[in-house]
């Protein structure tokens, strides 16, 4: 059964440091997506990539954040420094979108607290 | 742009009770409608899609269609059990010829509470 997996699950840190999240995609999807989950927002769309192109990341404070694909297998999200307004849950979702409303599979999260 | 609005609860409800989860939305195209369900400590599962006006979603007992009259897409099910106690997301995503689409976009969430 393909899973989306994301590493790690949880991160607690510390104002200041950097952070990486780190996403492996289902097998043959073209498609990753980062959300970001908190009470306050509810879930936003930070940015995604298609066949490891960004597409959009309007969603993202530039100056804070960065999210690249360096392979078909990986897809990363840096926050560096962190803040602590950054706690939330991150979620990376990948979809094979070649017809109309293709499915995305959600990963189980990172759930990062800034200290 | 694009959102989606949604009771946001709680909502407490007894077992083998009438479920109904309002949600509409605003969109600047032809969206495709989604139930994500959020079950404590997990991500988020497809619960059922519609991709056009008058489509029917369904699974495991709940359906939603599409009414574009009314924007809207809410989410029912017959006769709940406690086992669907959970986090319910509206979300919509616009898509585009030849198979693009965008990220979606989620109402706030429903959390329902069944009690036996």
């Amino acid at each position: 059964d393909a899973r989306v997996t994301q590493t790690p699950r949880d991160k607690v840190t510390e104002m200041g440091q950097e952070v990486t999240m780190r996403c492996q995609p289902i097998l043959g999807h073209n498609t990753v997506f980062w959300y970001r989950q908190t009470m306050k927002q509810g879930l936003e769309l930070l940015a995604y990539f298609r066949n490891r192109a960004p597409l959009d990341d309007s969603g993202m404070p530039k100056d804070r954040f960065s999210a690249e694909m360096p392979d078909a297998t990986l897809a990363t999200l840096k926050i560096q420094p962190s803040e602590p307004r950054d706690s939330a849950v991150y979620f990376c979702a990948s979809g094979l979108f070649t017809t109309a409303a293709g499915t995305q599979y959600f990963g189980p999260g990172t759930r990062l607290t800034v200290l | 742009g694009n959102s989606v609005t949604q009771m946001e609860g709680p909502v407490t409800l007894s077992e083998e009770a009438f479920l109904t989860i309002n949600c509409t939305y605003t969109a600047t195209g032809y969206p495709s409608l989604f139930w994500y369900v959020q079950y404590p400590g997990e991500g988020l599962q497809l619960l059922l899609k519609a991709t056009k006006a008058d489509d029917k979603g369904s699974n495991k007992g709940f359906e939603a269609t599409y009414r574009k009259e009314t924007t809207s897409f809410h989410l029912e099910k017959g006769s709940v059990q406690v086992s669907d106690s959970a986090v319910y997301f509206c979300a919509l995503r616009l898509e585009y010829s030849g198979g693009g689409a965008d990220g979606l976009t989620f109402g706030k969430g429903t959390h329902l509470i069944i009690q036996p």
